[in-house]
């Protein structure tokens, strides 16, 4: 059974500092790797999918590698702004079911 | 463009009532699921659809039932709510044959009392 961990539960850095935030999955036959951000009271918003050929995706400020062999994603959020504050979460994924981690809560203090 | 509807968004329930949660999504979606967020359990899949006519049983299924009613909506029913049933359930959809990638709607906070 896949497990999805991520740590530490909880981070806190000044606005302006680069993020970077960890997954790990026990199983590395997926078929691709989700993050998503989740505000307070909110649904999931997907930020970046990487699919299992690939070894990173970007957007933006935001940069997600995935190493299948060491069972880790990484999510890099470069110059931190208050509004990146939020719990972000990666999924694994098996076809069409993900696997979630418990999330990382983030906060930027300006 | 909605993408992923939910209603009600808050409910409150007394043990042993029923209702059902309604999601639809406008993106052509062949899969949709449900999930249930828990403090300290994560996000926990339901039930799932991969395409209109099916459905399947996820992690935590005991208790519910689920409709595909047509390829845009899919519907979670409590037959008799539970306390251990209040939770945050959100409903998402993904094509197939793709990236599989998963778009959330904003969720429905239920609580029984």
């Amino acid at each position: 059974k896949q497990e999805v961990t991520q740590i530490p539960a909880a981070l806190s850095v000044p606005e302006g500092e680069n993020l970077v935030l960890n997954c790990s999955f026990t199983d590395s036959a997926i078929y691709n790797l989700q993050w998503f951000r989740q505000d307070p009271g909110k649904g999931l918003t997907s930020l970046l999918l990487i699919q299992s050929s690939q070894r990173e995706q970007t957007s933006g400020r935001l940069n997600a590698s995935l190493d299948k062999s060491s069972g880790r994603s990484t999510l890099y959020i470069a110059a931190s702004q208050p509004g990146d504050s939020a719990t972000y979460l990666c999924a694994s994924s098996a076809g069409n079911k993900l696997t979630f981690g418990g999330g990382t809560r983030v906060l930027v203090k300006p | 463009n909605a993408g992923v509807t939910q209603t009600p968004k808050f409910q409150v329930l007394k043990t042993g009532q029923s209702m059902t949660l309604q999601c639809a999504q406008d993106m052509n979606h062949n899969s949709m699921y449900w999930y249930r967020q828990d403090p300290g359990m994560g996000l926990r899949l339901i039930y799932y659809s991969a395409s209109e006519g099916t459905t399947d049983k996820g992690e935590v299924p005991n208790g519910y039932n689920v409709s595909r009613l047509n390829k845009r909506e899919f519907s979670l029913r409590l037959e008799s709510a539970a306390p251990s049933q209040t939770s945050v359930y959100f409903c998402a959809s993904s094509d197939t044959g793709g990236s599989y990638e998963q778009y959330f709607g904003p969720g429905t906070r239920l609580t029984v009392t």
